[in-house]
């Protein structure tokens, strides 16, 4: 089945730009998500992409897809403390309905 | 914002005890979900439901869990016979082209 991999964890200082990357194994990925889960609470959807798309920017927030790499990244653009939290990409194979597929989720730790 | 809201955020219960978990969708959604994070694992699909049905569901959704619209607002998860493994962060979640998470309830089997 689809495999959608993240690293654990990044560290950056505030007012820097972080990147937070993801990989997935199945090439038919329609959607591409970015989540973000603050302790004790949820997931909120930060942004997503459509396969058909390379580039989408929101604020301070671009992702890129690299669909030959299957390669997906976050970028926050001037980190502020309250970034600090746990990302997780997801993807969804529409042909194979709605379901999600996560990563593990990337802890990003940004300091003073 | 309209947001998704479950209740109640943690429960705590006894091996082989029913419990049921709770979700109020946003309004106008007609696509709902169940997902699940064991603690220390990734965030795992457990079940879709559109329509009053069952659309898609995983092979962690087996005879113990069901699902219910019981009325116009509320989406519950049942666990009939809880056991340890069950133990978890259970997301409720809404939407088509995006699906909008609720707060999560943490199960605690003991």
């Amino acid at each position: 089945g689809e495999d959608v991999e993240q690293s654990l964890f990044l560290s950056v200082r505030e007012g820097d730009s972080s990147v937070i990357n993801c990989t997935y194994t199945d090439s038919s990925s329609t959607y591409l998500y970015w989540y973000k889960q603050e302790p004790g609470a949820g997931l909120q959807l930060l942004t997503y992409i459509f396969s058909n798309m390379d580039m989408k920017q929101d604020q301070r927030l671009t992702v890129l897809l690299n669909k030959k790499d299957k390669h997906l990244s976050l970028r926050i653009a001037d980190t502020q403390t309250g970034d600090s939290a746990i990302y997780f990409c997801a993807d969804r194979i529409k042909a194979a309905g709605n379901k999600l597929t996560f990563g593990g989720g990337t802890r990003v730790l940004v300091k003073p | 914002e309209p947001e998704v809201t479950q209740t109640p955020s943690h429960q705590v219960t006894q091996m082989g005890q029913e419990v049921i978990l709770r979700c109020v969708p946003i309004s106008n959604h007609l696509y709902f979900y169940w997902y699940r994070q064991i603690l220390g694992q990734k965030v795992e699909f457990l079940v879709s439901f559109y329509n009053n049905e069952i659309s898609e569901k995983s092979e962690i959704f087996d005879d113990q869990f069901s699902v219910e619209r019981p009325d116009g607002s509320n989406f519950t998860l049942k666990i009939r016979s809880t056991k340890l493994e069950d133990s978890a962060m259970y997301f409720c979640a809404s939407g088509e082209e995006t699906q909008y998470f609720g707060p999560g309830t943490r199960l605690l089997v003991l």
